[in-house]
């Protein structure tokens, strides 16, 4: 157990559907970034949200969107899903008592394995 | 645009013996992250370096950056089958989550 929650844990969807994912953090950190891990390569900055606005995005399309709640929960929305939207999904925030607080380390949840068919 | 590599990629090990993967970062990046990722797992914390000649440690494992070659190293002393992950390293930026992360290394320890 990290601290940070996600769900669902595995999901599978078709081209063109849309999928919600949900995130939510113990120590309830103002701020939480979404990264998305293809097969064999290294977590890609999606987005991150802070007192519930986005401020700061990657290369990633506007089908691609976020919320945050007051509750510090957060969710990962992506429309018209396409076949190499197929990924692990990782939601991360700043723990408290975590290694380093203050250096902005990151404590990634277990994530949500998308698949595209 | 700030970019990450590792090398090597893949790296198959004896037990016991040593070995270090290199983590070359792009652009200036004021902090240095290593991460473990067990298979079908999420990413573990293991340190953070936050300044030039810094080095970390942690039983088998000790980490170093030097900020002018753009260069950080994980060190791997003594290896044992427990070590076997893949092991990213990230830069990023104070002020931001955003991470930029290497393609990983992927260890194997064998018996």
């Amino acid at each position: 157990e990290t601290g940070v929650t996600q769900s669902p844990t595995h999901l599978i969807k078709t081209r063109g559907q849309q999928v919600t994912l949900r995130c939510s953090s113990q120590s309830g950190h103002n701020t939480v970034s979404w990264y998305q891990q293809a097969l064999g390569q290294g977590p890609q900055f999606i987005f991150q949200y802070y007192r519930e606005e986005e401020n700061g995005r990657g290369n990633f399309p506007p089908r691609f969107s976020g919320l945050q709640f007051p509750n510090y929960s957060s969710e990962l929305n992506v429309n018209a899903l396409e076949l190499d939207d197929s990924a692990l999904y990782l939601c991360a925030s700043r723990i408290r008592g975590a290694l380093s607080s203050g250096a902005n380390v990151l404590t990634f949840g277990a994530g949500s394995r998308l698949t595209v068919l | 645009e700030l970019k990450v590599e590792q090398n090597p990629l893949f790296l198959s090990m004896q037990e016991g013996k040593n070995y270090t993967i290199y983590c070359n970062y792009s652009t200036t990046s004021d902090r240095l992250y290593w991460y473990r990722q067990d298979p079908g797992k999420s990413l573990e914390s293991l340190f953070v370096l936050l300044s030039n000649g810094a080095v970390k440690q942690e039983g088998r494992l000790m980490a170093s950056l030097d900020t002018k070659a753009r260069l950080s190293t994980l060190h791997i002393t003594a290896a044992v089958h427990d070590l076997s992950a893949t092991y990213f390293c990230a830069a990023g930026t104070s002020g931001t989550y955003k991470y930029i992360f290497g393609t990983g290394t992927r260890l194997k320890v064998l018996a």
